[in-house]
C-alpha cells in the first residue's frame, strides 16, 4: 500500500507569483484534502475533492484552487501569492466523500513567499 | 462556525505520570472527533476516533457532550509519547464536506 505524497517538499517564491503543488492520494482512496498550516497554528481546511469534483470548502478566497485528476491524484494552485501564504500545505486522502472519513495524511510541501 | 480549542500549547509531565490533554470543541450538530499525532519528523496521523471507542498506545479519550469536550488520557506516559497533539472536529453530517476543523495543538514532552 502505497502512502500519500507531495511535491516539491520545499518551495520559496516571490509576491505576486503563482505556484502549483502536487499531491499523490493514497492507493484506493478517491478523496482529497488540502490543509494550510500556518507556524504555530493547527491545519486549517482549504478544500476537497471527490470523483474530480470540488466537494467543499473552507474559508480561502477563489486565487486559491485545485483540481484532482481521472487517478485522483491532485494539485493546489495558489494565484498572486500573498506573504501570509506561507505555511505547510497538507495533502489528505480518504475513502468516500465528506470529513467523517479518516484522512491520510502526506508529509507536506512548505512554501516561503518572499 | 465549529471551533476546536486546545488550551495546553505545551504540556510537560515525567514519565510514569497519568497524562490529560485538553480538548473542548463548539458545535451545534453532532460531530465527529479525532485525535491526531505527530511524531519528531514523521507525518501527521491518526491517533483515535470517538466513533471507534478504541484505546491506541493505551489513550483513550471519551466524548463529553454536555462539556462539549473530547480529552484525551494516557494512565502511565511513556518517553515515546512526545510528540505533537491535535483534536480534531468533522461537521459532516451528509452531502458535501468541511474537512476537519483542527485546534492548535499541544506539545506533549515525557519527561525520564
Amino acid at each position: 500500500e502505497t502512502g500519500v505524497t507531495q511535491s516539491p517538499t520545499h518551495l520559496i517564491k516571490t509576491r505576486g507569483q503563482q505556484v502549483t503543488l502536487r499531491c499523490s492520494s493514497q492507493s484506493g482512496h478517491n478523496t482529497v484534502s488540502w490543509y494550510q498550516q500556518a507556524l504555530g497554528q493547527g491545519p486549517q481546511f482549504i478544500f476537497q475533492y471527490y470523483r474530480e469534483e470540488e466537494n467543499g470548502r473552507g474559508n480561502f478566497p477563489p486565487r486559491f484552487s485545485g483540481l484532482q485528476f481521472p487517478n485522483y491524484s491532485s494539485e493546489l494552485n495558489v494565484n498572486a501569492l500573498e506573504l501570509d501564504d506561507s505555511a505547510l500545505y497538507l495533502c489528505a486522502s480518504s475513502w468516500g466523500q465528506g470529513g467523517q472519513e479518516t484522512q491520510y495524511f502526506g508529509p507536506g510541501t512548505r512554501l516561503l513567499v518572499l | 462556525a465549529q471551533r476546536v480549542t486546545q488550551p495546553e500549547k505545551l504540556l510537560s509531565v515525567f514519565k510514569g505520570a497519568p497524562v490529560e490533554l485538553k480538548c473542548n470543541y463548539s458545535y451545534s450538530g453532532s460531530p465527529e472527533l479525532f485525535w491526531y499525532v505527530q511524531y519528531s519528523r514523521q507525518r501527521l496521523q491518526l491517533l483515535l476516533r470517538h466513533i471507534s471507542r478504541e484505546s491506541i498506545k493505551g489513550f483513550t479519550a471519551d466524548l463529553n457532550k454536555g462539556e462539549t469536550s473530547f480529552h484525551l488520557k494516557k494512565p502511565f506516559a511513556q518517553e515515546e509519547d512526545s510528540a505533537m497533539y491535535y483534536c480534531a472536529l468533522s461537521p459532516y453530517s451528509g452531502g458535501g464536506a468541511d474537512g476537519l476543523t483542527f485546534g492548535k495543538g499541544t506539545h506533549l514532552i515525557i519527561q525520564p
